[in-house]
């Protein structure tokens, strides 16, 4: 079965400061991947996904992900953060073969301090 | 364009009680899919549906059943609810049988 680790629960940075997420998966077989963020008080939103083609995934407000296969990474970066990041983000796995299921991580809370 | 709509946004039940909750999806969104995001962690995947049938089911008990009507609405059930079933309830959208990048705003279910 797949699963996604977040080791991150907590992450404080300064406004400015370059921000990596963690994620690792558990998975043999071709998966996609992906990144969502949910806002205070907003709904789930997707911020970048990798399907195939070039590992380094780029997404809106200036996010971007590395798939590293040989790891089982998919690491999200930012490398200026502000204070409206301020969010939970949550790493997505699935797999590629009849299964539709999006398995997430337990989720990173990102806390920005002006 | 209205986005992934879900009603209500929130309820309160009583144990034992039974809870419909519906989901109306992008506009030419075909499939939908259920998930339960308890306080602390990930949504967990309940259902799939596309084309008004059952595309994949996760670790739920048998109280968790859905359905999806002809204009690809979908409904939520569950029976004889358990305490443990108090969560955010999430409902997504995509267009094909794909992964969904749309989701609803939830609706959150207090059981007490």
């Amino acid at each position: 079965a797949q699963s996604v680790s977040q080791h991150n629960h907590h992450v404080i940075l300064s406004e400015a400061a370059s921000l990596e997420l963690g994620c690792n998966y558990s998975y043999g077989g071709t998966v996609n991947l992906f990144w969502y963020v949910q806002y205070p008080g907003q709904h789930l939103q997707l911020l970048l996904k990798y399907f195939s083609g070039d590992p380094l995934v780029k997404g809106i407000k200036g996010f971007e992900a590395e798939f590293i296969k040989s790891k089982f990474s998919f690491n999200l970066r930012k490398p200026s953060v502000q204070w409206s990041d301020t969010a939970e983000y949550f790493c997505a796995v699935i797999s590629n073969f009849g299964n539709e299921k999006l398995t997430f991580g337990t989720g990173t809370r990102l806390t920005i301090i002006p | 364009d209205a986005g992934v709509t879900q009603s209500p946004t929130h309820l309160i039940k009583t144990r034992g009680q039974h809870v419909t909750l519906r989901c109306s999806p992008i506009s030419g969104h075909k499939s939908v899919s259920w998930y339960q995001q308890v306080l602390g962690q990930g949504p967990q995947f309940i259902f799939q549906y596309y084309e008004k049938e059952e595309r994949g089911r996760g670790n739920f008990p048998d109280r968790f059943s859905a359905r999806q009507f002809p204009n690809y609405s979908s409904e939520l059930n569950v029976n004889a609810l358990l305490l443990g079933d108090s969560a955010l309830y999430l409902c997504a959208s995509s267009y094909i049988r794909e992964s969904p990048s749309d989701f609803g705003p939830g609706t959150r279910l207090t059981v007490t």
